[in-house]
C-alpha cells in the first residue's frame, strides 16, 4: 500500500500569511493527488485534484504543485475562513489513501 | 445540484449490525462510482469502500468480510451494511462520489452519520 505522510502535523499561522503544506508518498504517483479542506463538525470539502487543477469555485489563493512523491498545498494569504485541516489524498489499486492531516490554526 | 445524504447511524453495542443510506440527487448513483469514507472522532479520514459505475466492488482490509457496499438504482441510492461491528468502527461515515476514469478523487460528500460502537 501507498503511504501518503503530511508536514507539519500543526501549523499556526497568522492572516495574510503563505502557507505551506507538503505531501509525501511512500512511492511515486505521478501527479495523482487530491488536496481537501475540512472544518470542524463538517464533511471535506475538495481544493485541488490532479496535484495542480483547482476544483471549480475554489479561491485562487490556493494552489497545488508536485509530482513523482513530493507535493505541495500553498495558501498564498491566509484568510480567516481558511483555518481549518487538510488532507492529501491518492488512488491507486482500487483504495484511498489520505495524509494523516494538517491543522492549521491561528497564531 | 449534486447532494448526498446520509442517515441511519446509531449507537449499539459489538458485534452488532446496521445498514446505514446515503441518497444522492443531481446525478445518477449507477452511473458514477461511489464510496464511503470514515473518520473515527477527532482522527483523520480512513477509505472503507468502494463501488465503481460498472458494479465492481471493493473493500479496506479492516473491514473486508463485515462491511457489503451496494446501491439500489431504482431509489439512487447507496448503502453500507456494516456486520459484527467492533469498537473502533466508532466513526463518522460519509458517503462520496468517487470522480475520475482510472484515477479517482472525491468530488462531492454527504454530511456524514454518527455510528458509535460501545458496550
Amino acid at each position: 500500500d501507498i503511504q501518503m505522510t503530511q508536514s507539519p502535523s500543526t501549523l499556526s499561522a497568522s492572516v495574510g500569511d503563505r502557507v505551506t503544506i507538503t505531501c509525501r508518498a511512500s512511492q511515486t504517483i505521478s501527479n495523482w493527488l487530491a488536496w481537501y479542506q475540512q472544518k470542524p463538525g463538517k464533511a471535506p470539502k475538495l481544493l485541488i485534484y490532479k496535484a495542480s487543477s483547482l476544483e471549480s469555485g475554489v479561491p485562487s489563493r490556493f494552489s497545488g504543485s508536485g509530482s513523482g512523491t513530493e507535493f505541495t498545498l500553498t495558501i498564498s494569504s491566509l484568510q480567516p475562513d481558511d483555518f481549518a485541516t487538510y488532507y492529501c489524498q491518492q488512488y491507486n489499486s482500487y483504495s484511498w489513501t489520505f495524509g494523516q492531516g494538517t491543522r492549521v490554526e491561528i497564531k | 445540484e449534486v447532494q448526498l445524504v446520509e442517515s441511519g447511524g446509531g449507537l449499539l453495542q459489538p458485534g452488532g449490525s446496521l445498514r446505514l443510506s446515503c441518497a444522492a440527487s443531481g446525478f445518477t448513483v449507477s452511473s458514477d462510482s461511489m464510496s464511503w469514507v470514515r473518520q473515527a472522532p477527532g482522527k483523520g479520514l480512513e477509505w472503507v469502500s468502494v463501488i465503481y459505475r460498472g458494479g465492481s466492488t471493493y473493500y479496506a482490509d479492516s473491514v473486508k468480510g463485515r462491511f457489503t457496499i451496494s446501491r439500489d438504482n431504482s431509489k439512487n441510492t447507496l448503502y453500507l451494511q456494516m456486520n459484527s461491528l467492533r469498537v473502533e468502527d466508532t466513526a463518522f461515515y460519509y458517503c462520496a462520489r468517487a470522480w475520475g476514469t482510472g484515477w479517482y478523487y472525491f468530488d462531492c460528500w454527504g454530511q456524514g452519520t454518527l455510528v458509535t460502537v460501545s458496550s
